[in-house]
């Protein structure tokens, strides 16, 4: 495809679940972001690829997140144990010199 | 403080007028600096990039002040389809950073 794509776009999750998100980047972009942005803020970092390395995993807001991205192309966000803090928007981003292009999200609510 | 602070406005603006709006940043090490924006329920969209000498795209111009650690975005003869929450990113080795954005609202 032409752009970033993300699945689910929505899920709903009962608190103590696992979720796993997916991003397929732009075809041929190294660089690879994941982001959370929870509503009526900007999307705040969250862990960077390039290529199959992770990079900077700082943003991670506890151990219960973790992000893969095992053959350098698909990345897959995995939130462990949901809680209801996690409900945000996550979004994907590929990156080619400094431009973002992001994709529609996944919007995740922890009831 | 966070690092990238705007105004969250909303900024009402009659169609056809001129709207203006700052982001500042406190990492005197950023380096790359960018306009998004966000329909709302929508991922944000790049704008354009700001160069340190500024640049314009059609209605809209963003500068630079390395100095005084902000960056600007004006749009000209505002459209209804302008509405939208406008967001800045700064790049400063690895780090990117948004700001919270900037609600702008173009009435008729």
């Amino acid at each position: 495809g032409a752009g970033v794509s993300q699945s689910p776009r929505y899920k709903v999750a009962k608190r103590g679940q696992d979720v796993a998100l997916r991003c397929d980047p732009i075809s041929g972009h190294v660089s690879l972001f994941w982001y959370q942005q929870a509503l009526g803020q900007g999307p705040e970092f969250l862990t960077y690829f390039q290529n199959e390395a992770q990079l900077d995993k700082s943003g991670l807001p506890s151990d219960r997140f973790f992000a893969e991205r095992p053959e350098g192309s698909v990345s897959t966000l995995k939130i462990q144990r949901t809680q209801q803090e996690d409900s945000a928007v996550y979004l994907c981003a590929s990156n080619l010199a400094g431009e973002q292009y992001f994709g529609p999200g996944t919007r995740l609510t922890v009831t | 403080r966070k690092e990238v602070e705007q105004d969250p406005g909303p900024f009402n603006v009659p169609e056809g007028a001129t709207v203006a709006f700052n982001c500042t940043y406190s990492n005197s090490a950023s380096q790359s600096f960018f306009w998004y924006r966000q329909d709302c329920r929508k991922e944000p969209k790049l704008l354009m990039s700001v160069y340190s000498s500024g640049n314009e795209d059609g209605r809209f111009t963003a500068q630079l002040n390395r100095a005084s650690q902000y960056i600007s975005l004006l749009i000209r003869d505002s459209k209804l389809s302008d509405s939208a929450t406008y967001l800045c990113r700064t790049d400063s080795w690895g780090k990117f950073q948004f700001g919270a954005g900037t609600q702008v609202v173009v009435t008729p």
